[in-house]
């Protein structure tokens, strides 16, 4: 258990809608990131939130936005979902060096 | 920018014979490495990392992985494979002045009883 939990497990929804997907990081850890990991296209960074600052982009979708609360639980919200947003979706915190990662949220879209 | 080379997106190895996954990183500054592991439908767990001191690092479960400045490379190894190694696993990078990490495409360990 890495201490870095998401939610939820499994997500499924249609083409067009909209969902948010929580992570909480492990106690004490300022900086989060979010990552789309799908068959064709590997583990992709999306974003990362330094104690609710934006600190980096990567390849993340203008439908695609997150932000990080004050206690530091964050969310990443994904709009008008077409069938290629289907993948799992990784929040890892991190103290400093090295990352954590959540156990994921699988989102199917239909 | 940094990348990350994972050469092998498949390896098979057996039982007990030694794993040995390859990753280069191209970077002008010696970066942060890291190796990764992910069993299915699971999240993805630290083995081991380096960043500074002694180049031979070693990680849980038994691996190892020795940083190579001059070959650039963070390869793997195992000297012994067990069943229960079966799973993806990912190279990582990260600048020592950066925040971003770097992920290599993974490579799949079979192992063969």
């Amino acid at each position: 258990d890495s201490g870095v939990t998401q939610t939820p497990k499994h997500l499924i929804t249609a083409t067009g809608q909209r969902v948010t997907l929580r992570c909480s990081p492990r106690s004490g850890d300022l900086s989060v990131y979010w990552y789309q990991q799908s068959l064709d296209q590997g583990l992709q960074f999306l974003i990362q939130y330094y104690n609710g600052e934006e600190r980096a982009k990567g390849n993340i979708l203008e439908r695609f936005s997150a932000q990080q609360f004050p206690d530091l639980h964050s969310e990443l919200n994904l709009s008008s979902l077409e069938l290629g947003d289907s993948a799992l979706y990784f929040c890892a915190s991190s103290p400093g060096n090295e990352q954590y990662f959540g156990p994921g949220t699988r989102l199917t879209v239909t | 920018a940094q990348s990350v080379t994972q050469l092998g997106s498949h390896v098979s190895v057996s039982e007990g014979a030694l794993v040995l996954l390859r990753c280069n990183y191209s970077s002008s500054v010696p970066p942060y490495l890291f190796w990764y592991v992910q069993y299915p439908n699971q999240g993805l767990q630290l083995l081991l990392k380096y960043t500074t001191g002694a180049t031979l690092v070693k990680g849980i479960n038994g691996f190892e992985a020795e940083f190579k400045k001059s070959e650039t490379s963070f390869h793997l190894t195992k000297p012994s494979a067990n069943m229960s190694d079966a799973a993806e696993y990912f190279c990582a990078v990260r600048s020592i002045t950066g925040n971003q990490f770097y992920f290599g495409t993974g490579t799949s360990l079979t192992v063969i009883p």
